[in-house]
């Protein structure tokens, strides 16, 4: 696609339910990034792929965290038993190599109630 | 841990004023970015400079990246309203992928 995909935009979950939040990235792009965004702060990294290899998850915040990018193309970030503590957007980024500039994506925002 | 601090943290200024931002570190970088974000969207790049003391000029944006590679400064000549938004920094370390954000400077520039 021409974008970094990411669905859905908008998520609310009440506290302890699970969540999976979905990535397409630019085609061929073979880095991928999850960078967490709370509000009035930066991004912070959470986990980073190189096509279908996880090499850097020491962002995930805790083991409710996980990541998965099966085919090196479509990511996913699945949260478990949501705390307040997890709202926030959570934003992906593709780019062709690691050194170049990300493309990111929209975010999803997600809100634990 | 590589940190970096962006002041001010917010700006409001009227059209046509001239503006910098700051981005300043301890720590080295091997290169580094700057982004723009607007609510509800991701960031968006506007540059990257690798080399110290190197300047980029992209219309009205003055990039500069200081001569050690520890910080930065944005200048933005004649702001417009178009210009308002979340300017973020962003420093490439010892990985040759990970991006240490800083927090932003929100710029509102008011017509």
């Amino acid at each position: 696609g021409a974008g970094v995909s990411q669905s859905p935009r908008y998520k609310v979950a009440k506290r302890g339910q699970d969540v999976a939040l979905r990535c397409d990235p630019i085609s061929g792009h073979v880095s991928l990034f999850w960078y967490q965004q709370a509000l009035g702060q930066g991004p912070e990294f959470l986990t980073y792929f190189q096509n279908e290899a996880q090499l850097d998850k020491s962002g995930l915040p805790s083991d409710r965290f996980f990541a998965e990018r099966p085919e090196g193309s479509v990511s996913t970030l699945k949260i478990q038993r949501t705390q307040q503590e997890d709202s926030a957007v959570y934003l992906c980024a593709s780019s062709f190599t690691g050194v170049d500039g990300y493309t990111f994506g929209s975010g999803t925002r997600l809100t634990v109630v | 841990t590589q940190l970096l601090e962006q002041s001010p943290q917010f700006l409001s200024i009227q059209e046509g004023e001239n503006l910098t931002v700051y981005c300043n570190s301890s720590s080295v970088f091997s290169s580094l970015q700057w982004y723009r974000q607007e609510p509800g969207e991701g960031p968006v790049l506007l540059v990257t400079v690798v080399t110290g003391g190197e300047v980029k000029k992209l219309k009205r944006l003055t990039f500069q990246f200081g001569d050690a590679r520890k910080d930065s400064s944005l200048h933005i000549t004649a702001a417009q309203p178009g210009d308002t938004g979340l300017y973020l920094c962003a420093g490439l370390g010892g990985s040759n992928y990970k991006l240490t954000f800083g927090k932003g400077t929100l710029l509102t520039v008011n017509p």
